[in-house]
């Protein structure tokens, strides 16, 4: 049974750039594709990005581009995403996620990391 | 890019039956997948594939898709099931993930 664990909620300034972590177990990490999805207060579930098999390539959500990056150490078994000039709008609840399957669903999730960006 | 639309809310009482709707443009092309979430926790898979359900999930969700309309149906809901639910879907075109905008279902 795969399970996802993330990092503790972080409080960030302006400008300044957050990066959590995302560590699995019960799992060949390596056959994973990790995918990044956020959700700002009270609003709805927003995929960022993914890191594929092997941790070969990266994809990006376009709104995000330039800004995140996501990573994974096949060596501790963990995914990382980094977002760097933070603003308030990026305020949210940060989830990691596995594809699964030809069409890709999402399963299991982690269990999210606040990112408050206030100064 | 693709777009998703739900209801916001449905209102459903206990042991009735709740239908969410997500539209789409030609999303019976695509596969659909659901998640539950309550309130303070991470997302839940429901149904995934239109109306396959993963181990553990009552048969009480399911789900069909055609045309623009893709709906997940909750018979016999329980106080249990109040939570937003999301459809999502993989376009294979942009290589994107898409979420519907969520829709909260209260039980009465």
């Amino acid at each position: 049974q795969v399970q996802l664990v993330q990092s503790g909620a972080e409080v960030k300034k302006p400008g300044s750039s957050v990066k959590v972590s995302c560590k699995a177990s019960g799992g060949a990490f390596s056959s994973y594709t990790i995918s990044w999805v956020r959700q700002a207060p009270g609003q709805g579930l927003e995929w960022m990005g993914r890191i594929t098999p092997t941790f070969v390539t990266t994809n990006y959500a376009q709104r995000f581009q330039g800004r995140v990056t996501i990573t994974a150490d096949e060596s501790t078994s963990t995914a990382y995403m980094e977002l760097s000039s933070l603003r308030s709008e990026d305020t949210a609840v940060y989830y990691c996620t596995r594809d699964r399957g030809s069409s890709r669903w999402f399963d299991p999730w982690g269990q999210g990391t606040l990112v408050t960006v206030s100064s | 890019s693709y777009v998703l639309t739900q209801p916001p809310s449905v209102s459903v009482a206990p042991g009735q039956t709740a239908r969410i709707t997500c539209e789409g443009n030609n999303i019976g092309s695509k596969s659909v997948h659901w998640y539950q979430q309550k309130p303070g926790q991470a997302p839940v898979l429901v149904v995934y594939d239109d109306s396959d359900r993963p181990s553990g999930i009552p048969e009480r969700f399911s789900g069909s898709n055609s045309g623009n309309t893709a709906t997940l149906t909750i018979s016999t809901v329980e106080a249990g099931d109040e939570a937003d639910y999301y459809c999502q879907v993989w376009d294979s075109s942009s290589d994107h993930y898409v979420f519907g905008t969520g829709t909260k279902v209260t039980v009465l």
